[in-house]
Order: structure tokens, then C-alpha cells, then sequence
């Protein structure tokens, strides 16, 4: 059975740019819920989708957008990139979007914007 | 509102020692859900434990052990006889609902625990 998986594994941008992180589920989870993981800090949701549906948002402007393909495999964009984006990204997968159901998480992607 | 509290910035401690790790929610709701995850260097928050505020009954995984107490708002996490390898960040969390959809997991600011031989 394969993991979340999360790619790529680093990257760097220029203020201003835009960024576009991958994720793939885990094997028969249909929810991929995304989080912003600043240094030293714990992660902050950003948000969900279940079935290709966005599910539910945390507190972060319109310029954080998201994709979930039939596949259940996730994509989390970021548009005019901002110093403070400088974070980890994680992605995990659920069986479902119930709160019953455990986050399985990836390896994350950091980003660092200059 | 939904919160989570772990005090504890950072631990020391040396192969052996028991430690614990502590965890304090809040929360409205009278169905919810505690976790604890750890996060190594690498980066990946590994899923420890997850349960349900109808039970309370502590739960013992080899030298990893947990204690639920409602009473208290309080979901602490011990290690029995650490050793080199749990060295990394703990992170307690929540979700509340049951069954409720696009519900997210609310994190503590985690501790990070340093074992030394």
C-alpha cells in the first residue's frame, strides 16, 4: 500500500510568483486536506476537498486555491507569493471527510520565497 | 473556540528516563476527537494515536501510553524508557463533530523532544 506522496520535495520562489504543489492520496482515501506547517510552529489547515469538492477552508486569502482530481490526487496553488508563504506544506489523505476519519500525512513540501 | 496547548516548548532528557508530554484542549463540542502525531527531522507528521471523548480509558502501545482525562481537558502522552530514536517534535490535536464533513484538525504548537545517549 503507498503513502501520501508530495511533490517536489523543496522549492524556491520570488515574491510575486506562483507555485503549484502536488499530491497524491493514499490508496482508497477520497479526502485530501492541505496545511501550512510555519517554522516552529504547528500546522494551519488551509483547506479540504472530498470527492473533487473544496470542503472546507481555514483562514487563508483566495490566492491559496486547490484541485482534487478523479483520482483523489490534490494540487494546492499559490498565487502572488508573499514572504510569510515561506512554510512547510503538508498534504494527507483521508478515508473520508468525517472528523472520525484519521489524516494520514506526507513528507511535505518547503517552500521558501525570496 | 477550538484550541489546543502544549505548554511544554522543549524536553531534554537521557536514554531511559520516562517522559511525559503534555496536552490541553478546549473545546464546545461533547463529541470530538484527540490525536498525537510526531514529527521527525524529515518532516512527516507520523499519526501516533487517535481517541473519541466517550472513552477514557488510558492506552498503553509498548513503551508509548496515554492518559484522557475529560475532567480536566488534559490528553498527556508518556514514554517509558525513552531512547534516541523518539527524539523528534510532538504534536497534540483536534477535531470535533461526529461524522461532520470538511472538519480540520486543530494543532498544538508541539514539543520537541531531545534524548540523548
Amino acid at each position: 500500500e503507498t503513502g501520501v506522496t508530495q511533490s517536489p520535495t523543496h522549492l524556491i520562489k520570488t515574491r510575486g510568483q506562483q507555485v503549484t504543489l502536488r499530491c497524491s492520496s493514499q490508496s482508497g482515501h477520497n479526502t485530501v486536506s492541505w496545511y501550512q506547517q510555519a517554522l516552529g510552529q504547528g500546522p494551519q489547515f488551509i483547506f479540504q476537498y472530498y470527492r473533487e469538492e473544496e470542503n472546507g477552508r481555514g483562514n487563508f486569502p483566495p490566492r491559496f486555491s486547490g484541485l482534487q482530481f478523479p483520482n483523489y490526487s490534490s494540487e494546492l496553488n499559490v498565487n502572488a507569493l508573499e514572504l510569510d508563504d515561506s512554510a512547510l506544506y503538508l498534504c494527507a489523505s483521508s478515508l473520508a471527510a468525517a472528523s472520525t476519519d484519521t489524516q494520514y500525512f506526507g513528507p511535505g513540501t518547503r517552500l521558501t520565497v525570496l | 473556540a477550538q484550541k489546543v496547548t502544549q505548554a511544554q516548548t522543549e524536553i531534554s532528557v537521557v536514554e531511559k528516563e520516562d517522559v511525559t508530554l503534555d496536552c490541553v484542549y478546549e473545546t464546545r463540542d461533547t463529541t470530538y476527537y484527540l490525536f498525537w502525531y510526531k514529527q521527525p527531522p524529515s518532516g512527516e507528521l507520523v499519526f501516533l494515536i487517535r481517541r473519541n471523548s466517550f472513552d477514557e480509558q488510558n492506552e498503553i502501545s509498548g513503551r508509548y501510553s496515554w492518559n484522557f482525562q475529560k475532567s480536566t481537558s488534559s490528553f498527556n502522552f508518556t514514554i517509558t524508557a525513552s531512547q534516541v530514536v523518539d527524539s523528534a517534535v510532538y504534536f497534540c490535536a483536534l477535531s470535533e463533530g461526529w461524522g461532520q464533513a470538511g472538519t480540520a484538525l486543530i494543532f498544538g504548537k508541539g514539543t520537541t523532544l531531545s534524548v540523548s545517549s
